[in-house]
């Protein structure tokens, strides 16, 4: 079974539009994130929601708005895809909301391609 | 804020050898977390190692180990008996202890020579 899951796995669309990515986890855990992995390869946390709430939101354009249906599932929305947007979207969970050495589960990711 | 550095961008390792990737990060809070993810070419983040800062004990998990100086703000991963499986890109990550945001270094791409 797999344990953080995210479709799809490849997604290319054009400028200007709108598309969503979907996350669900099986492991029961309270607390999920979306990360964005550009062409550096550089991971940067964009959204945190810990059971439907949001409590982390770093700077990101309001294009980009996550919506957390129930603890297990997190997606994410982007409105008017900008070219810059290209990059890997990783969806991850834990099982704490705050401290200790929670591992982070991760999704496989998303290649977003905006053309 | 707190950061993440990884300097070295790239390193080689000989298959069976034994490789030290290196991290510094940079923090005022006492209370942290520090972890080592490897990404192989599948782009899967897969943990490797963890270490909670008030720990003076070096973590180790098989043939992955740590160096954490807390006074240098250092975080060094060693792998020892390298096989190609190693073979990813390694990321050291920071989190702080009140919150569940990781943040990452820029990170190693380390390469398995048979």
């Amino acid at each position: 079974d797999t344990a953080v899951s995210q479709t799809p796995k490849y997604l290319v669309t054009q400028m200007g539009n709108d598309k969503s990515i979907k996350c669900e986890q099986n492991l029961g855990h309270d607390t999920m994130y979306w990360y964005k992995q550009d062409s550096k390869k550089f991971l940067k946390i964009m959204f945190s929601y810990n059971n439907k709430e949001l409590i982390i939101n770093e700077t990101v354009p309001n294009r980009f708005s996550p919506k957390s249906p129930d603890k297990a599932h997190l997606n994410l929305h982007i409105n008017s895809l900008e070219l810059g947007d290209s990059a890997v979207y990783f969806c991850a969970s834990s099982p704490g909301l705050a401290g200790g050495t929670y591992e982070q589960y991760f999704g496989p990711g998303t290649r977003l391609t905006v053309t | 804020a707190q950061t993440v550095t990884q300097s070295q961008p790239e390193m080689s390792v000989q298959e069976a050898e034994t490789v030290t990737l290196s991290c510094t990060y940079d923090t005022s809070e006492s209370d942290y977390y520090l972890f080592w993810y490897k990404q192989p070419p599948s782009r899967q983040m897969i943990l490797v190692i963890r270490q909670e800062a008030y720990k003076q004990q070096n973590a180790t998990e098989n043939r992955f180990s740590v160096n954490f100086q807390k006074a240098a703000k250092s975080f060094s991963l060693k792998i020892s008996d390298s096989q190609l499986g190693d073979a990813a890109m390694y990321f050291c990550a920071y989190k702080g202890g009140a919150t569940n945001k990781l943040i990452f270094g820029t990170g190693t791409l380390l390469a398995v020579q048979p």
